[in-house]
């Protein structure tokens, strides 16, 4: 069973660069059918999505982030990676990680709490 | 794109059934059999219950079963068990345009 595992810091201030790393183990990056995806969660909210990847580099975002959001991936390092400019308080979230298998989401991280504050 | 309506909450005794719909429209409940559903403990990561409106993963109790009738999809847990108490997600793939939208969330309530 794949298992994936977020990483970064949990304060970012306003106006800077959100950065996470998500690690996945027990299973390759590389693997057809699969994309990589980055979703968050409000504080006491829904789930929103934010992007996704494949192994060999073509990203496709949520129009609703303007374009603030980029994904990246190492292969080798079996990891993807998401990076949110010009941060405020809403973006303020969870954010997990996630394997997606077209068109729906089969494993996740256990997610990580960034707070936008200054 | 509007997040997919779900009902706040639902409840039920144990042994019981509950289903909780999830609305949309035909850009993306009506118009492709992709809706999952995903339910989450407090303080947890979201776990795949159903895929493609009625598939389950492996694991998943037979008492989890989904369904589609038009813009609405439908999960329905039955037997309902003290550890069912969790908040419930649909998610509807709706193209290349918007990908996946999400719904609003129910939280299933267990008496």
């Amino acid at each position: 069973q794949v298992q994936l595992q977020e990483s970064g810091p949990g304060l970012v201030q306003p106006s800077q660069t959100l950065s996470l790393i998500c690690t996945v183990s027990s299973g390759s990056i590389i693997s057809g059918g699969h994309y990589w995806s980055w979703i968050r969660q409000h504080p006491g909210k829904g789930l929103e999505w934010i992007g996704y990847i494949y192994y060999s580099g073509i990203s496709y975002y949520n129009s609703s982030l303007k374009s603030r959001a980029t994904i990246s991936v190492d292969t080798s390092k079996n990891q993807f990676s998401l990076k949110l400019s010009s941060v405020t308080a809403a973006d303020t979230a969870v954010y997990y990680c996630a394997r997606v298998v077209v068109t729906y989401f089969d494993s996740w991280g256990q997610g990580t709490l960034v707070t936008v504050s200054s | 794109q509007s997040a997919l309506t779900q009902p706040p909450s639902a409840s039920g005794s144990p042994g019981q059934s509950v289903t909780i719909s999830c609305t949309g429209t035909s850009s993306d409940v009506g118009g492709y059999n992709y809706v999952s559903w995903y339910q989450q403990h407090s303080d947890k990561a979201p776990k795949l219950m159903i895929y493609e409106v009625d598939k389950r993963p492996s694991g998943v109790p037979d008492r989890f079963s989904g369904s589609k009738s038009g813009n609405t999809a439908s999960l329905t847990v039955s037997g309902l068990q003290a550890e069912d108490e969790a908040d419930y997600y649909c998610v509807s793939y709706a193209g290349t345009n918007n990908f996946y939208v999400f719904g609003t969330g129910t939280t299933v309530t267990v008496l």
